[in-house]
């Protein structure tokens, strides 16, 4: 079973919509739940760490299901400049191991 | 300055080539990392230095050969590489304190073995 499963989609939305993406994993003693951002042959990038309170930064919001061992990442009015590839990244805290989900393309369409 | 310099950008080398990858932080971070990426794939863990340490080695060939002179630098020295090794090579650094680590990454390396 993989560390962090992660629906790659591909997911086409108009501009304006609100999309979802979920992510589960599988280690119950993970303790850091973080979404990254890949362009198109670029490096991953932060986009927002996820606590169990959940968090909000402008348009995206990310919570944490510790019980259900998931995490998601809600986009409202998706821009065009949304369009990447979003990585679920999780850490257990022992020996500097990050696991990456498989990645969800997003594209937004005019 | 949140920032991980990897040189170079882009590197083309044949299979009999030596070549080094740099990668470089001023953040004062104690873990550094390389992995590779294949298009349409996640980043692939390689090697894991920790307090200059050798921690991580994922069954890596020999021919992918590290190297972390001091906190600040790590390198990756490639010697006969196959082209099936052509892939985007990511360093990352974190602090390695345990509390809300985060990956920061370098803007890589696209490497191609003919």
């Amino acid at each position: 079973r993989k560390e962090v499963e992660q629906d790659p989609g591909p997911f086409n939305v108009p501009e304006g919509a609100t999309v979802a993406f979920n992510c589960t994993y599988s280690n119950s003693a993970s303790q850091s739940f973080f979404w990254y951002r890949q362009d198109c042959r670029k490096e991953p990038k932060l986009l927002m760490s996820v606590y169990s309170s959940g968090n909000e930064d402008g348009r995206f919001t990310a919570q944490l299901n510790r019980a259900s061992q998931y995490i998601s990442l809600l986009i409202r009015d998706s821009k065009l400049s949304d369009s990447a590839t979003y990585l679920c990244v999780v850490n257990t805290h022992t020996g500097n191991q990050f696991y990456f989900g498989t990645g969800t393309s997003l594209t937004v369409i005019p | 300055d949140t920032e991980v310099t990897q040189t170079p950008k882009h590197l083309v080398m044949g299979m009999t080539n030596k070549k080094s990858l740099k990668c470089e932080q001023h953040m004062g971070h104690r873990a550094m990392y390389w992995y590779k990426q294949k298009a349409k794939k996640p980043p692939e863990l390689m090697f894991v230095y920790s307090y200059e340490k050798l921690s991580i080695n994922e069954s890596v060939p020999s021919r992918f050969s590290p190297e972390c002179p001091n906190s600040s630098l790590l390198n990756l020295h490639l010697h006969a590489l196959q082209p099936e090794d052509s892939a985007l090579y990511l360093c990352a650094s974190s602090q390695d304190s345990a509390l809300n680590e985060k990956l920061f990454f370098g803007s890589g390396t696209q490497l191609s073995v003919l």
